[in-house]
This record gives C-alpha cells, structure tokens and sequence, in this order.
C-alpha cells in the first residue's frame, strides 16, 4: 500500500527564512512525487514533480524538492519565503495504481 | 480559459435535498476525478473515471453518483443530502490514466453546505 506522510500540519517561517516542508512516501514501485499548493478557496496547483531523471526538481515560485529514494523522502523547500507562499501544501504520491494519495497537507504560515 | 471548471462554486441546501455539481474540463484529458476535502484539509478521491469509463469507486455512500456524458464532462449527483456531506468537493484531470505522469489539474473547488 501506498501512503505519504507530511511531517508537521502546521509550519510557521519568517519573511525571507527558508522554508522546509517536510515529505515521506512509502511505495512499492519507483515513485512518481507530486507536490501541490492551495491557496485558500482555491483548487490545488500543481508546484512541482519528479517522475525519472535528476533528483533535484524544480518548480514554480521558487520552490524546488529532491527525491531521496534511500530516505524515501520528497522534502520541499525555498530559500526565502514571502508573504505570498502562505498557503496549504500537499505532497502526493503515484504509483502503478490509477490514482494519486495525497498526504494530509502542511498548513504555512509567514510573519513579517 | 478555464482548464477545469466546476459550477457552482457555492452550494448551500438543506438536508434531505438532492443537489448536482458539474465539472468541465477543456485539456482534452482522457481521465477525470472527484474528490472530497473535509474540513480538516484531508483529500480523499471518490471516484475516477477514464473516458466515460468508471475505473475508481472509493467507499462512498450510494447517494453520490457519477455521471461522464462525454470526456470532457464528470458530474457529481448527490441524493438526500446529509449534513456530514459538508466539505469542498474538488474535480480533477490528467492526460493519461494509471500514474498521472502529467500531475493533475484541479478545478476550484464547490464548497457545499448542508443546513
């Protein structure tokens, strides 16, 4: 079976500090590694993915993440957030399945 | 244009009432899904479905019924509303079926409220 898990539901950074969101997958087949954000009363907006090829992705806004398959972690990050990023992230995972499984989600916060 | 387009955006119905949330996509993908968003942020798919063919149907009360008149649509009917049907429910495609390679794209979201 398939799962994620976003370590912390709530993270809190300030303006201009590193963000970190933290993502474990378990999967029985090579994974293909989804992260999204959903600004609030918005849909999900896909950030970024890793299916083959460099580990190191990355995406929109700024943010990058890299697959460690010996940790099975897809940890998300940012040098410097701003206010904008403030949102809900998901990470999610897909396998040979037709579906994805999303983690719980990781709620940002940024202080100015 | 919008890439996935769900109507209506706002739907608040009083229990007992049978209500449907439409999905539209313009990508020409051949896969569309629901899925439901509790208030806790969880995602849970519903239902999936591969040009007008259902191929996922999670645990859900036979009261939601899907319906895909052509690829491009995926409806969402709801009898007999209840109030723990309260959630965001979100539409969703990818271009192909299976691992979703492409990720998928999400509509907006109806925020449905049962009273």
């Amino acid at each position: 079976a398939q799962s994620v898990t976003q370590l912390g539901s709530h993270v809190s950074v300030s303006e201009g500090a590193l963000v970190l969101l933290r993502c474990n997958y378990s999967s029985s087949v090579p994974p293909y590694l989804f992260w999204y954000v959903q600004y609030p009363n918005q849909g999900l907006q896909l950030l970024l993915k890793y299916t083959t090829g460099a580990t190191l992705v990355k995406g929109i806004n700024g943010f990058e993440a890299e697959f460690k398959k010996s940790e099975t972690s897809f940890h998300l990050t940012k040098p410097s957030a701003h206010m904008s990023d403030a949102a809900e992230y998901f990470c999610a995972v897909s396998d040979t399945g037709n579906q994805f499984y999303f983690g719980t989600g990781t709620s940002l916060t940024v202080i100015p | 244009d919008t890439a996935v387009s769900q109507t209506p955006k706002y739907l608040v119905t009083q229990m007992g009432n049978d209500k449907s949330i439409k999905c539209e996509q313009n990508l020409g993908h051949d896969t569309m899904y629901w899925y439901k968003q509790d208030s806790k942020k969880f995602l849970k798919i519903m239902f999936s479905y591969n040009n007008k063919e259902l191929i996922i149907n999670e645990t859900v009360p036979n009261r939601f019924s899907p319906k895909s008149p052509d690829k491009a649509h995926l409806n969402l009917h709801i009898n007999s509303l209840e109030l723990g049907d309260s959630a965001v429910y979100f539409c969703a495609s990818s271009q192909d079926r299976g691992r979703g390679k492409g990720g998928y794209t999400f509509g907006s979201g109806t925020r449905l409220t049962v009273v």
